[in-house]
């Protein structure tokens, strides 16, 4: 169990397009999922953590208008990256904690996020 | 915010020797979890260790805990050639449900 996957793996988009990155708790219910941002060779930072039914909560440096959280039910969390540039290219991981067992952050597989 | 930094950044070993890596965090935590990421992947949990705790064992890893240094290590014994990837820290010091603060990863190669 606690099985977390994203959608796309992967996407090549071109600069200025929007792009959307679907985060699914598979098999458990997930109050908090968590977005996190990893550039090459780099360790992963926390963007915003994203609470079903309210706002995202941004961390500092995180443009909220430019990355769109949607946490709409209890298994699925969105990450819309609005008017992408080059420098917004990085691998983008979620996370999700169950609700009874707040310790553990189940991730998932990461999205690829190339901007031409 | 607290970060997590671990040495050495990198580590190049033989198979079957054994694998430390240390991991240092600046203020108080809850819990430590140690992760392991293959190249382009996503990140594989391998071990919590809360702040009341000073030792635990997973298999062939053992990681220590000491809050009075704000440090933990991880050991990876008899290590194999599937071993070979980066292995994160990460400090939940804000309590509840919160984004976890990842260090920088220390490079694990295994060499045959």
């Amino acid at each position: 169990g606690a099985v977390v996957s994203q959608h796309p793996s992967w996407v090549i988009c071109k600069s200025g397009t929007s792009v959307k990155i679907e985060c699914r708790s598979l098999d458990f219910q997930a109050t908090t999922m968590f977005w996190y941002r990893q550039f090459p060779k780099q360790s992963l930072m926390l963007m915003a953590t994203s609470n079903e039914g309210s706002k995202a909560t941004y961390e500092q440096g995180v443009e909220k208008d430019k990355f769109l959280i949607n946490h709409a039910s209890l298994t699925l969390s969105t990450l819309t990256v609005t008017s992408a540039h080059p420098e917004d290219s990085s691998f983008y991981i979620c996370s999700a904690a169950r609700d009874s067992m707040w310790e553990t952050q189940y991730f998932g597989p990461g999205t690829r996020l190339l901007v031409l | 915010s607290q970060q997590g930094e671990e040495d050495p950044q990198a580590l190049s070993i033989q198979e079957g020797e054994n694998a430390t890596m240390n991991c240092s965090y600046k203020t108080s935590i809850n819990n430590l979890q140690w992760y392991r990421q293959n190249s382009g992947r996503g990140l594989v949990h391998l071990i919590l260790i809360r702040s009341n705790e000073r030792e635990k064992h997973s298999g062939r890893l053992r990681v220590t805990l000491d809050t009075s240094k704000k440090s933990s290590s991880l050991l990876i014994t008899a290590s194999r050639a599937a071993d070979t990837a980066s292995y994160f820290c990460a400090t939940d010091g804000r309590g509840g449900a919160d984004g976890l603060t990842f260090g920088k990863g220390t490079h694990l190669i295994i060499q045959p």
